[in-house]
């Protein structure tokens, strides 16, 4: 039973245009929600995170939204450029859990030049 | 800094054989952590350590081991190769409730 679902294994847009990548998560215990970018034979790298007490956190181009009541998070990413094809997974933390992550399955970004 | 580094980068065993790997971070932090990446299955937990000489089990501990004797290594221990664990492996270091930092990863093939 996957806790953390990314339900887009794959996501293609235009140099220039917006990225949005989702992730939905089951369980109300959550409180941190992270995502990682992963360029192939690398390992993950920290993008962005945001706590369940905000609803948006900004950084440069990223942006990610969280909405608890739908228990659905997502990476704006704008303008999409190519450097930013990679695979991208969201990951989230349980508040009595240590520091321990939830992966979702991953999505792989393709930005067209 | 190096950050974390994995040894070895790949390898190739037959079912039944045993292998050691190796993480190293330089950056003192306290947790570590083994995840191994599926095909789409995300990254899933296998062990984890919150400090020198603990350890702990994660979502998938079946099949492996691990020991944490110095705060900077942890060792992912296979005592007898399965196929099923063909996998990626990734390990990667945090400050208590900061990210964690990955390693490059160790692509592991079990025939």
């Amino acid at each position: 039973d996957q806790q953390v679902k990314q339900n887009s294994p794959s996501l293609s847009v235009q140099e220039g245009r917006i990225s949005i990548l989702n992730c939905d998560y089951t369980n109300s215990m959550f409180d941190y929600f992270l995502w990682y970018k992963k360029y192939p034979a690398e390992g993950p790298t920290f993008l962005i995170s945001i706590s369940s007490i905000k609803d948006k956190n900004e950084d440069g181009r990223f942006t990610v939204f969280l909405n608890k009541s739908a228990k659905h998070l997502s990476l704006h990413i704008v303008p999409s450029q190519p450097g930013d094809s990679a695979v991208y997974f969201c990951a989230a933390r349980r508040d009595n859990a240590g520091n321990m992550l939830t992966f979702g399955g991953g999505t792989r970004l393709m930005v067209k030049p | 800094n190096a950050g974390v580094t994995q040894t070895p980068k790949f390898r190739v065993l037959k079912t039944g054989q045993s292998m050691t790997l190796l993480c190293a971070q330089d950056m003192n932090h306290e947790y570590m952590y083994w995840y191994r990446q599926d095909p789409g299955m995300g990254l899933r937990l296998i062990h984890y350590s919150v400090g020198e000489g603990t350890t702990a089990k994660g979502e998938v501990p079946d099949g492996y081991n691990v020991s944490r004797l110095k705060k900077q290594n942890f060792l992912l221990g296979l005592e007898s190769a399965a196929p099923s664990q063909t996998s990626v492996y990734f390990c990667a270091s945090s400050d208590d409730f900061n990210e964690q930092f990955f390693g490059p990863g160790t692509r592991l093939t079990v025939l």
